[in-house]
């Protein structure tokens, strides 16, 4: 069963760049019919889409994000990781990962269980 | 910008019907925006409920439904159980390879 893990600082300082990096055991990253992508939650608020990569490393951005976000993936160790920079108190929030089907369909199908960041000096 | 708008709250009484709408700020949702909806409660992961409008994810159960409704996606709860309590969100994908989520209904279940 596929299973995606966050993992990385729950506590990053104003001004620097978070990173996170998304594990994906029981399954292949490779695989071609998936993008695999980021989302996060500020505390009491909805989901808004980060963005997503594909294997070969063809990214999307949500363009409120594109100026800080950088996506990258490691298919070696299977995994795919965020960067965002310059951040902020608004960027506290709970970062998932999921997987993006996207064959005869088009939906996360797959998610991790989140991890909380809090942007704190 | 691409706004998907859904109600921010909606309540049901145990054993009713809610149907919970998601729109586009400019336009008319398609199945080519391949609607899919999640829920979520409090500390947990979203969890897939629909996906390509009408679709329903593996071991959802049959009450609910996902359709389009004049020119919207919708999410139709028939015989809501006090577990339905959640919050709902919808989600659109573009044709640019942008996804864009709504923000989110929660549903009291009372």
């Amino acid at each position: 069963q596929l299973q995606l893990q966050e993992s990385g600082p729950g506590l990053v300082k104003p001004s620097e760049t978070l990173s996170l990096t998304c594990t994906v055991s029981g399954g292949s990253i490779s695989s071609s019919s998936y993008y695999w992508g980021w989302i996060r939650q500020p505390p009491g608020k909805g989901l808004e889409w980060i963005g997503n990569i594909y294997y070969s490393g063809s990214t999307y951005y949500n363009p409120s994000l594109k100026s800080r976000v950088t996506i990258s993936v490691d298919t070696s160790k299977n995994q795919f990781s965020l960067k965002l920079s310059s951040v902020t108190a608004a960027d506290t929030a709970v970062y998932y990962c999921a997987r993006l089907l996207m064959v005869y369909a088009n939906y996360f199908d797959s998610w991790g269980q989140g991890t909380l960041v809090t942007v704190s000096s | 910008q691409t706004v998907v708008t859904q109600e921010p709250s909606f309540s049901v009484s145990p054993g009713g019907t809610v149907t919970l709408t998601c729109g586009l700020n400019s336009g008319s949702v398609s199945t080519n925006y391949f609607p899919s909806w999640y829920q979520q409660t409090p500390g947990q992961a979203p969890r897939t409920l629909i996906y390509s409008t009408n679709t329903r994810s593996s071991g959802v159960p049959d009450r609910f439904s996902g359709s389009i409704l004049g020119n919207k996606a919708a999410l139709t709860i028939t015989g809501a159980q006090a577990d339905d309590e959640s919050d709902y969100y919808c989600v659109l994908h573009m044709g640019s390879g942008v996804s864009v989520f709504g923000g989110g209904t929660k549903l009291t279940v009372l």
